[in-house]
């Protein structure tokens, strides 16, 4: 089993639309995790931590289940600049080596 | 802003050369990465440095050497460059343990 699992898509949604990836880990010890946007052919960015509560930046919401073990993001009102690749990156306690999942493709439609 | 930099965003090499890939951050970072992302496989781990001096194997250290004499500075090393070496290679860093990483540009090497 891979530690980071990511659905590689595409995900196709027209321009406006609401969109939802999941990340799941396998590491329970795991203690902070990251989403990264990655355009074609350029470095990944980060995007947002995610925290234990959940957390909000404009469009985006990242949310956390530790029982369940994923990470998500949810993307409102898209746009077509947010065609990219969403990479979910996970840490585990008392470790600075992150565990990369292989990306989400996002295509955002006219 | 974190600034981390490569020092080349397009290389071209022969078979056999030796390799030299230079990545400099200016955040005082103590953790330092070489990646190498291909496509279908994702990002993967081949070395890292946690300290001046001090180097760890990723997943994929076979064929490279790494270099760490300033913290600053972390260096790539192909020791004799084989075609399948060709590939986008990225650099990292981050500031201590479960901080996030922050990228460089990274280079995009073919090796010939």
């Amino acid at each position: 089993r891979k530690e980071v699992e990511q659905d590689p898509g595409p995900f196709n949604v027209p321009e406006g639309a609401t969109v939802a990836f999941n990340c799941t880990y396998s590491n329970s010890a795991s203690q902070s995790f990251f989403w990264y946007r990655q355009d074609c052919r350029k470095e990944p960015k980060l995007l947002m931590s995610v925290y234990s509560s959940g957390n909000e930046d404009g469009r985006f919401t990242a949310q956390l289940n530790r029982a369940s073990q994923y990470i998500s993001l949810l993307i409102r009102d898209s746009k077509l600049s947010d065609s990219a690749t969403y990479l979910c990156v996970v840490i585990p306690g008392g470790s600075y080596i992150p565990t990369f999942g292989r990306g989400t493709s996002l295509i955002v439609h006219p | 802003d974190v600034k981390v930099t490569q020092s080349s965003r397009y290389l071209v090499k022969r078979t056999g050369e030796k390799v030299f890939l230079e990545c400099v951050q200016d955040m005082d970072h103590e953790n330092m990465f070489w990646y190498r992302q291909d496509p279908g496989l994702g990002l993967r781990l081949i070395y890292f440095s946690y300290d001046v001096k001090m180097k760890e194997k990723g997943d994929i250290p076979e064929g490279y050497s790494v270099s760490r004499e300033k913290k600053e500075r972390f260096s790539l090393i192909l020791e004799s460059a084989s075609t399948n070496q060709t590939s986008m290679y990225l650099c990292a860093s981050s500031l201590e343990d479960n901080q996030p990483q922050h990228f460089g540009d990274g280079t995009r090497l073919s090796i010939l």
